[in-house]
């Protein structure tokens, strides 16, 4: 499985944009990237997820590289909710023989602060 | 509420007792995974079922633990014998098999062995 690397740790202000960032140089060309947060005390949950092109939804947008060996979580306007350890995952999609688990690394753990 | 549901939320058993958790999937998903996290890591993947069929078991899974989804609906998880290195958050998730959909992720069980 390929590999992701994410900072340990990073802190935003409050209602200022934050840029999470993840490296995974052995990227195939099948694999998904995917983000998923979980809150303190709480399982994980979808944050967003692309193959090539740069993605937007409500929660984030998620930048990737040209070379696809890395890409950019961006939360637009962090608040205090947003605390949270946020992990960048590759997930290669298929048919019923691809098992379709997460490999989870140890994330970024995000600070916000008022 | 249509999400990812698992029970008890939190379970504090001594050495050597047997304990069993439960998690109900999403309705129409038919793929269904357990994960552990232990304090300060991600969560690493357990077993998945895809149905009623068990397809995936991690070397973490000894044989102490044993988990069935009878009718490919809920699932159980079993701990016979529990020792303290059981203590962990177990976390189960279900998703659509063979797409880029995303897992979905109950909050938890976390157990104390004492």
């Amino acid at each position: 499985d390929a590999k992701t690397t994410q900072p340990n740790s990073m802190e935003s202000n409050e209602e200022e944009p934050v840029h999470l960032p993840c490296n995974h140089s052995t990227i195939s060309g099948t694999d998904y990237i995917h983000w998923y947060r979980q809150l303190p005390s709480q399982g994980p949950e979808y944050v967003i997820h692309g193959l090539t092109s740069n993605v937007n939804n409500r929660m984030a947008s998620l930048a990737i590289a040209e070379d696809r060996k890395s890409s950019t979580l961006i939360l637009h306007r962090a608040t205090l909710r947003d605390a949270a350890v946020y992990y960048c995952i590759l997930s290669r999609p298929g048919g019923s023989s691809n098992t379709g688990k997460l490999i989870f690394g140890q994330g970024t753990t995000l600070q916000v602060k008022p | 509420d249509t999400g990812v549901s698992q029970n008890p939320r939190h379970k504090i058993t001594k050495r050597g007792q047997n304990v069993t958790f439960r998690c109900d999937p999403i309705s129409e998903h038919n793929r269904l995974y357990w994960y552990r996290q232990t304090l300060g890591q991600g969560p690493e993947f357990l077993t998945y079922f895809q149905n009623e069929a068990q397809l995936e078991k991690s070397r973490l899974l000894s044989d102490r633990f044993s988990a069935e989804r009878p009718k490919g609906s809920f699932s159980t998880l079993e701990i016979q014998r529990t020792e303290q290195g059981d203590s962990a958050m177990y976390l189960c998730a279900s998703k659509v098999a063979g797409s880029t959909d995303t897992q979905y992720f109950g909050p938890g069980t976390r157990l104390t062995v004492l």
